[in-house]
This record gives C-alpha cells, structure tokens and sequence, in this order.
C-alpha cells in the first residue's frame, strides 16, 4: 500500500502545452507538499497546503497552480510549459504535531517531467 | 531565510567501515528540527534520522547517527558497518519549529559503498 503516490511518474511533453500532475496520500495527513528537484538535485518547496489551505506559496511562476480538492489529494497544474520546468517534482505529506514535536514528511516516488 | 550547507559533494566509503556526512545550517531562531533524508537511485525520499533542537541528545536509528553541535550549527550524519544499500544521496534539512513546515534542503552529498 503506497502511502504517498503520484501521477504520473514519468512525463514528456511539448514547450507550451498545460500539463497536471496529481498526488494522493492515504496516511490522513492534514498538510501536503509540492517540491521541486533541479537538475543539480537541489530540493525546493513550491506550495504546502494544509486541510486545503494553501499556507505556503513560494516564489513560483503563476503557471504553475495547485489544487487540492480534499484534504488526500494536492494535484499541480502547469501551464504554458517552459524548458526550465523540467525536473522531477516531488508531493510530500505530514501531520502536523503538537508543541516541540515535529512532524516527519513523508515522499511520493517523484514526477520526472521533461519539456521538449 | 535559513540555509543548509552541505560541503561534501562526494564521499566514498568501503563496505563495513563507519563515514561521516557533514551539513552545517544557518539560523537565528532558537528552536528547530533537522533531518537526513536519503535519496537512492529509484529516487524515493526516505527518512534516515532527525533531531529536535532542544533535545541534548544525539539521535541514533540503528547504524545511523548524528553529531548534533547546537552552538556550531553542525549536524553531521555518521554511518556505520556500511552496506552496499546505503549508497545513495543523502540530504540534510532544517524545519522551523515557527514558521510553518517547509523543509529546507542542504545540496546533498553523494554516497559511493565499495565492496
């Protein structure tokens, strides 16, 4: 039983196209994530929503827009691909804690997107 | 903004001897989490060990654990009797414990187990 999973984990496609990307958890976690991992490996958060609330957004290009419809699911959305956006990108999960304790994010298997 | 260096891109170890993975960060606040992830080929990201800031204590999971220096900012990663399986990247991060639940990632460092 995959805990985190995504959708799909392999994606080729034409600059300018729209694109999705989706992520299920079944831990019942209340926050997910969205990273990004660049060709040089270097992991970086994009967007994190927790009960469907989107609590952080980083300095991400507007194309790109995630959606998440229950509290299991964060989908990521792209719009008018570019050539930078190719890289793998990766949907996380966690519960958040109590005081002084941290909650552990859990990884899906990663999406390896390449803009053509 | 906190920052995670890691200065070893590359490290190599022989298979059963012990390796040391260093990652020193940047922060003014005074309570956090920290974390080593692993990263092997099939890309997964798996969760090796963590450590709260507050806890003098080094974590230790099996053949993983850590040198947590609050004062230096140091938290380095020593691994144990190596085994082949452990050849992978390996990523340390940095969590807040105030201001929401980001991690931040160090560049990794590459983990080569001869046999």
């Amino acid at each position: 039983d995959t805990a985190v999973s995504q959708t799909p984990k392999y994606l080729v496609t034409q600059m300018g196209n729209d694109k999705s990307i989706k992520c299920e958890q079944n831990l019942g976690h209340d926050t997910m994530y969205w990273y990004k991992q660049d060709s040089k490996k270097f992991l970086k958060i994009m967007f994190s929503y927790n009960n469907k609330e989107l609590i952080i957004n980083e300095t991400v290009p507007n194309r790109f827009s995630p959606k998440s419809p229950d509290k299991a699911h964060l989908n990521l959305h792209i719009n008018s691909l570019e050539l930078g956006d190719s890289a793998v990108y990766f949907c996380a999960s966690s519960q958040p804690q109590g005081l002084g304790e941290s909650d552990t994010q859990y990884f899906g298997p990663g999406t390896r997107l390449t803009v053509l | 903004a906190q920052t995670v260096t890691q200065s070893q891109p590359e490290m190599s170890v022989q298979e059963a001897e012990t390796v040391t993975l260093s990652c020193t960060y940047d922060t003014s606040e005074s309570d956090y989490y920290l974390f080593w992830y692993k990263q092997p080929p099939s890309r997964q990201m798996i969760l090796v060990i963590r450590q709260e800031a507050y806890k003098q204590q080094n974590a230790t999971e099996n053949r993983f654990s850590v040198n947590f220096q609050k004062a230096a900012k140091s938290f380095s990663l020593k691994i144990s009797d190596s085994q082949l399986g452990d050849a992978a990247m390996y990523f340390c991060a940095y969590r807040s414990a105030f201001s929401g639940s980001r991690l931040t990632f160090g560049e990794g460092t590459q983990l080569t187990v001869n046999p």
